[in-house]
């Protein structure tokens, strides 16, 4: 069974700080999403990383995934409180779309 | 936005009863999914379709059953309802399982009491 893990599961930090979370695995995936989901909402598509070592840039966004295509990061720089959200990394596995447990940000004014 | 509703958006059930919960596309998407949310599980497949009366299991999938009779409609019953199945239910439909971006309906919060 293919995983997806996510790290850190909770972020707090204060209005102008940058922070990395990562998503990680075991098993080789074809390619990585990132996916923002607000309370009341259902996920939304931020990026998909397909090419091993590709970097992606949206914004203030940066989503990077690894040689092995087994891990990805995403790095905010300068948050906003606008940016508070759950993020999940999701990817294809066997006919299906599997997601992380994700990682709940919360950026304080 | 895409076009995928899911229906009820909200309902509250007694142990032991039928549900069915529905989600419909416009879309044309061949892939449909069928996830619950919990707090401390994240997103969670319980059975997803390739194709019109071709679905499999996912991760969660005791206790539920589905059908797709038709490419819009994909429907997630569950036989007799439990406490254990109070979650957020969210449908998800993309154009393969491989990298295309999946959209997500804005789901169903199910209470079984």
């Amino acid at each position: 069974t293919q995983l997806l893990e996510q790290s850190p599961q909770f972020l707090s930090i204060q209005e102008g700080e940058n922070l990395t979370v990562y998503c990680n695995s075991s098993s080789v995936f074809s390619s990585l999403q990132w996916y923002r989901q607000e309370p009341g909402e259902g996920p939304v598509l931020l990026v998909t990383v397909v090419t091993g070592g590709e970097v992606k840039k949206l914004k203030r966004l940066t989503f990077q995934f690894g040689d092995a295509r087994k891990d990805s990061s995403l790095h905010i720089t300068a948050a906003q409180p606008g940016d508070t959200g759950l993020y999940l990394c999701a990817g294809g596995s066997q006919g299906n779309l599997i997601f992380g447990k994700g990682t709940k940000l919360s950026v304080k004014p | 936005d895409a076009g995928i509703t899911q229906s009820p958006r909200h309902k509250v059930t007694e142990t032991g009863t039928p549900v069915t919960l529905r989600c419909h596309q416009t879309e044309n998407h061949r892939y449909m999914y069928w996830y619950r949310q919990d707090p401390g599980h994240g997103l969670r497949l319980i059975h997803y379709s390739y194709g019109v009366k071709d679905t499999d299991k996912g991760e969660v999938s005791d206790g539920y059953s589905v059908s797709r009779s038709k490419t819009e409609d994909f429907l997630l019953t569950l036989e007799s309802a439990t406490s254990s199945q109070t979650s957020v239910y969210f449908c998800a439909i993309s154009w393969d399982s491989r990298g295309t971006e999946a959209f997500f309906g804005q789901g169903t919060r199910l209470t079984v009491v």
